[in-house]
């Protein structure tokens, strides 16, 4: 079955500098894939979707690519900032469903 | 307008009692889903409704979880004889037509402990 990866360690990151996270899956390429941001105790946030024919999508400061080659998706947030600090969580969408399989997330603090 | 809605936020029970979760979805969207999410692990999908049908219940962890939706609306996703390890945060999202691209949009979810 497939399966996410992603780092479950914190990743503490200088203000200003860009952030870069990761998601590995394993198995078949999905048709789209997610990025969510989620706060604590509140549900998670639509970030960016991008498709599997697609190598780089871009909004503001945020940036997804997706390989699938190495199956591997990475999230940059450049100029980043402390509202920036959150957990980032990914997500694969299987072709012809709605079902999402989603990663554990990563931890990000951005330091003033 | 107003986003999804969950209530209560938060729930301690006792084990072996049922407890009902409460989702109101943004007015307008067909679609609601219903997952889990327990400390450290990614969002466990329980149940998928379009409408007031749910055309997937393959998520559901055991016959003591059910749920349903009614006017298209407002849905309850029910624990009978809760267990310990139902302890976790239950999240609803809702999108406007479920298409695999619709964004999902969350609550804020409810974190049920069972003590």
């Amino acid at each position: 079955s497939q399966k996410i990866e992603q780092n479950s360690e914190a990743l503490n990151i200088q203000e200003g500098k860009t952030a870069t996270l990761t998601c590995n899956y394993t198995n078949y390429s999905p048709a789209y894939l997610q990025w969510y941001r989620q706060d604590p105790g509140r549900g998670p946030v639509f970030l960016l979707l991008i498709r599997e024919n697609e190598k780089e999508k871009r909004k503001e400061r945020l940036k997804v690519t997706f390989d699938t080659t190495l199956k591997q998706s990475l999230f940059h947030i450049t100029a980043s900032q402390p509202a920036d600090s959150a957990t980032y969580l990914c997500a694969l969408l299987m072709d012809s469903n709605y079902q999402l399989i989603w990663g554990a997330g990563t931890k990000l603090i951005i330091k003033p | 307008g107003a986003g999804v809605s969950q209530s209560p936020s938060n729930k301690v029970t006792e084990k072996g009692k049922d407890v009902e979760l409460r989702c109101d979805p943004i007015s307008g969207h067909t679609a609601l889903y219903w997952y889990r999410q327990s400390l450290g692990q990614g969002l466990e999908f329980l149940i998928y409704f379009q409408g007031n049908s749910a055309p997937d219940k393959s998520g559901l962890p055991s016959d003591r979880f059910s749920a349903e939706r009614t006017g298209g609306s407002v849905s309850t996703l029910t624990i009978q004889r809760t267990q310990q390890e139902d302890s976790a945060v239950y999240l609803c999202a809702s999108s406007r037509s479920g298409w695999a691209t619709d964004t999902q949009y969350f609550g804020p979810g409810t974190r049920l402990t069972v003590l």
